[in-house]
């Protein structure tokens, strides 16, 4: 079935530091793949999406670039701040006809004044 | 805006009560899901529905029942609480499509003594 895995945390940086959390997937045909954020005591809500091959998502300073050859889809950004601070989800949708979600665990960011 | 609302954010139940979880949408979403969040595990999905008065079972629903009476309200049952069941627990909502995300609620932080 399909998968996806991300580093896990947490990450611990200095504000104004750069940024990656690396994620791969597994799965069959050519699915979206989608970064959601969770802050504290929230829900997950939509960070950005990409939804073919090459294709980079953008949003908040935050980027995601669909390599299909090395099946991966890595969250960066170059200048982070205290107030993103927050849990981070990788996920992807449209395989096979299924539009449930997969979720990877989650990588917890904490970013330090 | 989607909204997805759950209607309690804490909630505390005694061993062997019944507990139902509502969530409401306000999109006019076909697909509704329950998913449960466990520090180090995730996000794993419970129960999902398609459609009015349709349910699947996701990869934990022992111990779960579901209802959609109505499109936009899916109901979580614990048909007999029990310790294990204490969690967060998150409803989310979205379109039939490949390219589409999904939109959560807050959270039902449930706590079962």
């Amino acid at each position: 079935g399909d998968s996806v895995t991300q580093m896990e945390g947490p990450v611990t940086l200095s504000e104004e530091a750069f940024l990656t959390i690396n994620c791969t997937y597994t799965a069959t045909g050519y699915p979206s793949l989608f970064w959601y954020v969770q802050y504290p005591g929230e829900g997950l809500q939509l960070l950005l999406k990409a939804t073919k091959a090459d294709d980079k998502g953008s949003n908040k300073g935050f980027e995601a670039t669909y390599r299909k050859e090395t099946t991966s889809f890595h969250l960066e950004k170059g200048s982070v701040q205290v107030s993103d601070s927050a849990v981070y989800f990788c996920a992807l949708s449209g395989t096979g006809g299924s539009y449930i979600p997969t979720f990877g665990r989650g990588t917890s960011l904490i970013v330090h004044p | 805006d989607v909204k997805v609302t759950q209607s309690s954010r804490y909630l505390v139940k005694r061993t062997g009560e019944k507990v139902f979880l509502e969530c409401v949408q306000d999109m006019d979403h076909e697909n509704m899901f329950w998913y449960r969040q466990d520090p180090g595990l995730g996000l794993r999905l419970i129960y999902f529905s398609y459609d009015v008065k349709m349910k699947e079972k996701g990869d934990i629903p022992e111990g779960y029942s579901v209802s959609r009476e109505k499109k936009e309200r899916f109901s979580l049952i614990l048909e007999s609480a029990s310790t294990n069941q204490t969690s967060m627990y998150l409803c989310a909502s979205s379109l039939t499509g490949d390219n589409t995300e999904a939109f959560f609620g807050q959270g039902t932080r449930l706590t079962v003594v």
